[in-house]
């Protein structure tokens, strides 16, 4: 199985809500992303977690909260977030090399939530 | 960083034409691969191919890392092959820890009937 999921497929939300992204990967990987990718322009990089811990956080701005609860799940926490958030929000998992070994990076991807911020 | 280029960014074929993508990366990398984006949004693998060859039916990749390019060849196009090609490299390797992918800007290819 090399499916991640997301949910939902589709969110519209007011600059004052608060919201939440789930992605959930059952293939044993234990490193997973979150993307952010606008219209006409390729996906940009977030965060990382590798075995469950932050590892890699590309400057995003507060309003935008990860946090990966067991291997198998990501959720990204959306609060106070500007219209020009709108975009597609991926998530991305892969394995992880052994410490000292070469690594094995191929990424697989969800099908995203397309986000609008009103 | 690590710069990746993608070319042409647009290209327009009939259906049944073959087609070139090329991608040019800046650096060395420990990781590459293309993928397919379909109108909905959803990345597809095509390969994962740090260096050689590979096929996979009417779609083959090479990538020859010594001169820092990847090519992905497309057969006999179809209307389904529509959609925004990526390359996407890993420039960095540690050892036992996460990475990051850094994607080209893009083919965007238009399979016509």
């Amino acid at each position: 199985d090399t499916e991640v999921t997301q949910t939902p497929k589709h969110l519209v939300m007011g600059m004052t809500n608060k919201k939440s992204l789930k992605c959930e990967q059952h293939m044993g990987h234990r490193a997973m992303y979150w993307y952010k990718q606008k219209a006409k322009k390729p996906p940009e990089l977030m965060f990382v977690y590798s075995y469950e811990k932050l590892s890699i956080n590309e400057s995003v701005p507060s309003r935008f909260s990860p946090e990966c609860p067991n291997s198998s799940l990501l959720n990204l926490h959306l609060h106070a977030l500007q219209p020009e958030d709108s975009a597609l929000y991926l998530c991305a998992s892969s394995h992880l090399g052994l410490a000292g070994g070469p690594t094995y990076n191929e990424q697989f991807f969800g099908p995203g939530t397309r986000l609008t911020v009103l | 960083g690590i710069q990746v280029e993608q070319s042409p960014p647009d290209l327009i074929l009939q259906e049944g034409a073959n087609s070139t993508l090329r991608c040019n990366f800046s650096d060395s990398v420990n990781n590459l691969q293309w993928f397919h984006q379909n109108p909905w949004g959803q990345l597809i693998n095509l390969f994962y191919i740090p260096s050689g060859t590979k096929q996979n039916g009417r779609l083959s990749a090479t990538t020859v890392a010594t001169e820092r390019y990847s090519l992905l060849y497309i057969s006999s196009s179809q209307t389904t092959d529509s959609g925004v090609y990526f390359c996407a490299v890993d420039p960095r390797i540690i050892q036992g820890g996460s990475e990051k992918l850094v994607f080209g800007k893009g083919t965007k290819l238009t399979v016509n009937p």
